[in-house]
């Protein structure tokens, strides 16, 4: 079954602490994309990488990190730097230029 | 870079009635343009795309259309039902690559 995966589906962090969230996609595609989402939000640009070994900062990078290493996956690690880092977080891939963009079913991550 | 504005931000309709929602852009080079629903909980998921050459595409009761020289696009939903309720996005994507860039988002409420 192609597709997306995100996990986990629920992740819980303690203040002052990194996590990684995972993203893979056997979907062979090249770009893959995060996106944060808030309540009753939109979807804002955290990182994406069009290319395996590259990526870019999209308009919310600060407090997180990514890496390419394998086409098929793209971790984000939320890190301490970031202050407020309970949202919705999507992970998405596309085949190329100006192609339909899959998503993952979401990570919904909660600092206590 | 782009810049996605989406109306309104909050949509009531009743059952059969359709349903507009608009979005501006402003990246003249932007063209591909697609529209995405989220239902509670769950990734958006593509419904209808559009491409700048082409002025209008439909898809049964969903229609999309695009005006760029005046760099909007509406998304039409004719015979509106319970289970178009949902948050609609619209995006376009950014000439660079295939970087999408959302509006903020429609919450689409159909009462029967």
């Amino acid at each position: 079954d192609g597709g997306i995966t995100q996990s986990p589906k629920y992740l819980f962090r303690k203040e002052g602490q990194n996590v990684t969230l995972s993203c893979e996609q056997n979907l062979n595609h090249d770009a893959m994309y995060w996106y944060r989402q808030d309540p009753g939000q939109g979807l804002r640009l955290i990182y994406y990488s069009q290319i395996v070994n590259d990526f870019q900062k999209g308009d919310i990078a600060e407090g997180y990190s990514v890496s390419r290493e394998k086409k098929e996956s793209f971790p984000l690690t939320v890190t301490s730097a970031q202050k407020n880092p309970t949202a919705f977080y999507l992970c998405a891939s596309s085949v190329g230029r100006k192609g339909e963009a899959f998503f993952g079913q979401g990570t919904r991550l909660t600092v206590v | 870079g782009e810049n996605v504005e989406q109306h309104p931000s909050t949509l009531s309709v009743q059952e059969g009635d359709s349903a507009v929602i608009k979005c501006t852009y402003s990246d003249s080079a932007s063209n591909y343009f697609p529209w995405y629903k989220q239902e509670l909980g769950k990734r958006p998921q593509l419904i209808i795309d559009i491409r700048s050459n082409v002025g209008e595409k439909k898809d049964q009761r969903i229609a999309v259309t695009l005006n760029k020289t005046a760099k909007h696009f509406s998304l039409h939903i004719t015979e509106t039902q319970p289970e178009d309720s949902a948050v609609y996005f619209c995006a376009a994507s950014n000439n660079a690559g295939n970087m999408l860039t959302f509006g903020g988002g429609t919450r689409l409420m159909v009462k029967p």
